[in-house]
């Protein structure tokens, strides 16, 4: 079982749609979580983090953590086409150690 | 303005030679952490260094190899043992003052080798 698992996608929604994007991890001691945007041949930015279950807002993205399903999502509101990316889950365990997933691929199609 | 700078944006070797990617911060950060990132793919784990003198291997750590001797600098090695290090590497830095500290990443370097 892989650390950090993410849909590859792609996930293709049209503008001004509602976004679902999900991951699940292994480590139960896992204690933050973070959600990155990488745009192709770019470096990843950070969207948000999350480390208390339930959700968080900010904009138009909200992530959501439930630390018993092991499950962490992020929700992206009135999609634009320039949210068009690769969205990366990452999940930081003991020790700084912080393990990526392999991304979703997301598709706004104007 | 403080920043992670990876040089150089492109580097190209022949099979066989070792090759030191570059790596500097000046945000004061106390971790360092170097990822390869395969074409389609996600970001894998090499290694990283919470403090100066001490780093971990990470998942992928086999024909790599680092340094910290200075807290601004994380050097990775690309050696000839690596059987395939054609990639995208990516170096980050983060606090380590708490858990939620994100990771900040420099602009990468993309190996090729031939």
């Amino acid at each position: 079982q892989k650390e950090v698992e993410q849909n590859s996608g792609p996930l293709s929604v049209p503008e001004g749609a509602i976004a679902s994007l999900n991951c699940t991890y292994s480590d139960r001691g896992s204690q933050s979580f973070f959600w990155y945007r990488q745009y192709s041949g770019k470096s990843p930015e950070l969207i948000m983090f999350i480390y208390s279950n339930g959700d968080k807002e900010d904009g138009r993205f909200t992530a959501q953590l439930n630390k018993a399903s092991q499950y962490v999502s992020l929700l992206i509101r009135d999609s634009q086409p320039s949210d068009s990316a690769t969205y990366l889950c990452a999940v930081r365990t003991g020790g700084f150690k912080t393990i990526f997933g392999a991304g979703t691929r997301l598709f706004v199609k104007a | 303005d403080g920043g992670i700078t990876q040089s150089p944006k492109y580097l190209f070797r022949k099979e066989g030679q070792n090759v030191t990617l570059s790596c500097e911060q000046n945000l004061n950060h106390d971790a360092m952490y170097w990822y390869r990132q395969d074409p389609g793919q996600g970001l894998r784990l090499i290694y990283y260094s919470q403090i100066v003198n001490d780093f971990q291997k990470g998942d992928i750590a086999e024909g790599y190899s680092v340094s910290r001797e200075k807290k601004e600098s994380f050097p990775l090695t690309v050696t000839s043992a690596q059987k395939n290090p054609t990639a995208f590497y990516l170096c980050a830095s983060t606090q380590t003052g708490g858990y939620n500290s994100p990771l900040h990443f420099g602009n990468g370097t993309r190996l090729t080798v031939t």
